[in-house]
């Protein structure tokens, strides 16, 4: 069974610009989470989608956005890219009420 | 704001000690969970506890939760040089709300 799979691995842009990261969860996982890992805040949730509909939003700017597909598979996108987006960001899909499969996430540094 | 708050931050044993990592939280929950991270990797899902429940085993790890404390705690025996990693609590703030809050991890490191 694979696992969640995201890309890009690793990431580099330049102060303004945009980003998209996307997210294949688990096969018949309906939810999946986004989350920001920083060395300074932790984990820190950004957004919820469950069959396409966001059900819950972090404290994040508008900048942070996020979507979902009828497939499940999810993509975030961060728009106007300010230094301290530069983090690890995770995603998780998991059946309700079960425990997140994590991807490896994508390591996103802005120059 | 954080949930959970795990204690200690840091942890350093010898291979074959047992390691006991804690977490806090501030709200009623329904279930409480247990994650481990590798050197900034994705994280690997331990152990989840419902909120009935007051203890749970998973091979070497045992995890109990206390409701009235508002408390879990992680203990791993015999431990591993492989078991050096973040271990993170993890719980649903508040219930029904679709997220998971994290706690700021212990990081526990085992030496051969």
């Amino acid at each position: 069974k694979a696992g969640v799979t995201q890309t890009p691995r690793y990431l580099i842009k330049t102060r303004g610009q945009q980003v998209t990261l996307s997210c294949s969860p688990i096969s018949g996982h309906r939810s999946v989470s986004w989350y920001q890992q920083t060395p300074g805040q932790g984990l820190q949730f950004l957004f919820e989608y469950f069959s396409e509909t966001q059900r819950n939003k972090g404290n994040f700017p508008g900048r942070f956005s996020g979507r979902q597909f009828s497939n499940s598979r999810s993509e975030m996108n961060v728009s106007t890219l300010e230094l301290g987006d530069s983090a690890l960001y995770l995603c998780a899909s998991s059946l309700i009420g079960d425990g997140y499969t994590f991807g490896s996430g994508t390591r996103l540094t802005v120059v | 704001s954080q949930q959970g708050e795990e204690d200690p931050q840091a942890l350093s044993i010898q291979e074959g000690e047992n390691a006991t990592m804690n977490c806090s939280y501030k709200t009623s929950i329904n279930n409480l969970q247990w994650y481990r991270q590798n050197s900034g990797r994705g994280l690997v899902h331990l152990i989840l506890i419902r909120s009935n429940e007051r203890e749970k085993h998973s091979g070497r790890l045992r995890v109990t939760l206390d409701t009235s404390k508002k408390s879990s705690s992680l203990l791993i025996t015999a431990s591993r040089a492989a078991d050096t990693a973040s271990y993170f609590c993890a719980t649903d703030f508040p219930s029904g709300t679709y997220k998971y809050i994290f706690g700021t991890g212990t990081r526990l490191k085992v030496l051969a």
